[in-house]
C-alpha cells in the first residue's frame, strides 16, 4: 500500500529555524514535493525533490532520502508570514500525487 | 504565469440541488483535477483528467461527476448535493502526466445546508 505522514501542528519563534519532517511509503515513486498553504488559500508551489539530497532555495530547504522514504522541509530565519499549513506529497508510480494531511506551522514572535 | 481559476469562492447550496463547480486555466495543461479538502484529512483525489472528453476515477468519486469537453476547462458536478460534501474544493492543472508541478485554483468553499 501506500500512505505518506506528517506532523499535524508545530510551533517556532520568529527568526528560528524549523525543520517540518515527511514519511512515506510507496512501490513506485517518482518524485517528492512540498506545498505551502496559507488558510483559505490554495497551495503554492515550494520544492521538488527526485534524487536523494538536499535542494536549497532561498530561506527554504528541501530534503530527500529515497531508501528511508523521508523527507524534510528546513524553514530559515522565520518570518510571521511563514505561518501556514506545508503539504507534502509524493508522485507514485501511475503519476498520481498521493498527499498528506498538511503540517499547520505557527509563528510566535 | 499559469492561471486556474474557479468560479465562485464560496457557495451555498441546498440538500438535493444540483451543483456546478466550473475550473478554467489558461496555460493549454493537458491534466487537470479536482480535490476536496477537509482538515485533518489532507487532498483527496475526486476525478481527473488528461484530455479532453477523457475523465479518470480518483480516490472518492462516489456522488460527484465531472466534464471536460474543452481543454482548458474542467467542470465538478454534484449530482444531488449532501450534508457531507460541505468541503473545500480545489482544482489544480498540470502540463503532462509526467510533470512535476501542479497548479492551483484558489479554491471553492461549498457549503450544503
Amino acid at each position: 500500500g501506500q500512505n505518506i505522514d506528517q506532523p499535524t501542528e508545530m510551533t517556532a519563534t520568529e527568526g528560528a529555524i524549523v525543520q517540518i519532517n515527511c514519511t512515506y511509503q510507496t512501490s513506485g515513486f517518482n518524485g517528492l514535493f512540498w506545498y505551502q498553504q496559507h488558510a483559505g488559500e490554495a497551495p503554492t508551489f515550494l520544492s521538488y525533490n527526485v534524487l536523494d539530497g538536499l535542494e536549497e532555495k532561498g530561506r527554504f530547504s528541501s530534503f530527500l532520502s529515497r531508501s528511508k522514504g523521508y523527507s524534510y522541509l528546513l524553514l530559515k530565519e522565520l518570518q510571521m508570514k511563514d505561518s501556514a499549513s506545508y503539504l507534502c506529497a509524493f508522485l507514485d508510480s501511475n503519476y498520481q500525487l498521493i498527499w498528506g494531511a498538511g503540517t499547520k506551522l505557527i509563528i510566535k514572535p | 504565469d499559469v492561471k486556474v481559476t474557479q468560479s465562485s469562492r464560496y457557495l451555498v447550496k441546498r440538500t438535493g440541488e444540483k451543483v456546478f463547480l466550473e475550473c478554467v486555466q489558461d496555460m493549454d495543461h493537458e491534466n487537470m483535477f479536482w480535490y476536496r479538502q477537509d482538515p485533518g484529512l489532507g487532498l483527496r483525489l475526486i476525478y481527473f483528467s488528461y484530455d479532453v472528453k477523457m475523465k479518470e476515477k480518483g480516490d472518492i468519486p462516489e456522488g460527484y461527476s465531472v466534464s471536460r469537453e474543452k481543454k482548458e476547462r474542467f467542470s465538478l458536478i454534484l449530482e444531488s448535493a449532501s450534508t457531507n460534501q460541505t468541503s473545500m474544493y480545489l482544482c489544480a492543472s498540470s502540463p503532462s502526466p509526467e510533470s512535476s508541478e501542479a497548479f492551483f485554483g484558489q479554491g471553492t468553499r461549498l457549503t450544503v445546508v
